[in-house]
């Protein structure tokens, strides 16, 4: 009985590497979201998806940034080329399919991206 | 442009009695509301909910209240216990062109005295 899961929990990227976060949902949860944390604040919303669409990326930056949720697999945010600004905690959530109901997000425990 | 405010940044208050955490929210689009407690470096967990169309839901020592019309809400703990000292996030779920997004407070760090 899995929630979800993220990995890696911590990750140190030196400025202008790649970061590579995981996200595994519940089981039989097909819709995932990304959020960001920056200290002191609340969750911000990045992205949505459904398994092989991106249904609202309106929430990332529009450079760097890139997410998928493949066929098969967890789904991965992956930032490009670093910088100090992207340190931050990474929270992936899911939800069941099923349209609109009253089903909330359950959070995975985020990644911790640490910027050197 | 916050749209879901947590104006208070920390709460305190002794074992055994309530505990008041509000929130107010800017955008009557929003339609369901969430209440999440978070512990350090760990991730939200639900707490309870409620629909734009109540005012009210409980569960357990938690209520929810929502007052539409002053775009407030509310949550209680009664009585708390000091397992209950945490960040407290309150939620507002958007549906908006086929996605669905929450929409979250900065947090309300509740400490729980013995």
């Amino acid at each position: 009985n899995a929630g979800v899961m993220q990995n890696p929990r911590h990750l140190v990227r030196r400025r202008g590497q790649e970061a590579r976060l995981r996200c595994s949902p519940m089981k039989g949860h097909s819709h995932v979201y990304w959020y960001r944390q920056l200290p002191e604040e609340g969750l911000k919303f990045m992205v949505y998806l459904q398994k092989e669409n991106i249904i609202d990326e309106s929430g990332m930056p529009k450079e760097r940034f890139s997410a998928e949720f493949p066929k098969e697999g967890p789904s991965i945010l992956r930032i490009q080329q670093v910088v100090r600004g992207d340190s931050a905690a990474y929270f992936c959530a899911s939800s069941p399919p099923g349209g609109r109901g009253n089903q909330p997000q359950h959070f995975g425990d985020g990644t911790r991206l640490s910027i050197l | 442009d916050q749209q879901v405010k947590q104006n208070s940044p920390s709460l305190s208050v002794q074992e055994g009695r309530i505990s008041i955490l509000n929130c107010d929210y800017t955008n009557s689009m929003f339609d369901y509301f969430l209440w999440y407690k978070k512990y350090p470096a760990e991730g939200p967990t639900f707490l309870i909910s409620i629909s734009s169309i109540k005012d009210k839901n409980e569960d357990g020592r938690f209520t929810v209240f929502l007052n539409k019309s002053a775009k407030h809400l509310s949550l209680h703990i009664v009585p708390s216990q000091p397992g209950d000292s945490a960040v407290y996030f309150c939620a507002a779920r958007r549906i908006q062109g086929g996605s669905e997004k929450l929409v979250f407070g900065k947090g309300t760090k509740l400490t729980v005295n013995p």
